[in-house]
């Protein structure tokens, strides 16, 4: 059974204070790590997909990268704005096709105070 | 941008009533999901469906859940029987392959 475990469950931040998110993982034969962000109220926004280890991507102050075991990502001099939860989906299998099920962590709430 | 659309935004029913769920996908995709997310825990995986049919289901997905695609563009989750412990946030989403795309939900209370 794929399993997802995020670290911290919460955070807090000052405005330009850079931190970093963790994703542990297990998974029978990863087909893409996912990065989503959750405002409240709202369902889960794609941030990124991540195949291999040693893959990273970026998006503004965000950087996403992968291991064989966990997927962290840096928020560099973060905003008030980016403030939300963050949730890290794992999404593996062994037969054909695309529409694998994502099995998601709990989430990590990061606040960014000005 | 497009966008998953799901509608009611909020649904309120009674124990043992019949609900039915409505989303949108995105036009061009083919994969279709429903997640669920109880009140502070994660989101959890229900149902797949592509090519008209179920892809995966979950041990959540029982008799009582069952979705359709009635035309080319709606996709629809129904609950035959609500019980209290289906309460949620329903999230619908679709993809062409990977990544996929989540609408806001409908939230579920059941009374």
């Amino acid at each position: 059974e794929d399993q997802v475990t995020q670290s911290p469950e919460a955070l807090r931040l000052q405005e330009g204070e850079s931190s970093s998110l963790n994703c542990s993982y297990t998974v029978s034969g990863l087909r893409g790590l996912f990065w989503y962000r959750q405002d409240p109220g709202k369902g889960p926004e794609f941030l990124f997909t991540l195949y291999s280890a040693g893959e990273e991507k970026e998006k503004e102050r965000l950087k996403a990268t992968l291991t064989k075991k966990e997927s962290f990502l840096h928020i560099t001099a973060p905003k008030p704005e980016d403030s939300a939860t963050y949730l890290c989906a794992v999404q593996g299998g062994r037969r054909g096709g695309s529409n694998y099920k994502l099995t998601f962590g709990k989430g990590t709430l990061l606040t960014v105070n000005p | 941008e497009p966008e998953v659309t799901q509608t009611p935004s909020h649904q309120v029913t009674q124990m043992g009533q019949e609900v039915i769920l409505r989303c949108v996908p995105i036009s061009n995709h083919l994969y279709f999901y429903w997640y669920r997310q109880i009140l502070g825990q994660k989101v959890e995986f229900l149902v797949s469906f592509y090519n008209n049919e179920i892809s995966e289901k979950s041990e959540i997905f029982d008799d009582q859940f069952s979705v359709e695609r009635p035309d080319g563009s709606n996709f629809t989750l129904k609950i035959r029987s609500t019980k209290l412990e289906d309460s949620a946030m329903y999230f619908c989403a679709s993809s062409e392959g990977r990544p996929q795309h989540f609408g806001d939900g409908t939230r579920l209370s059941i009374l």
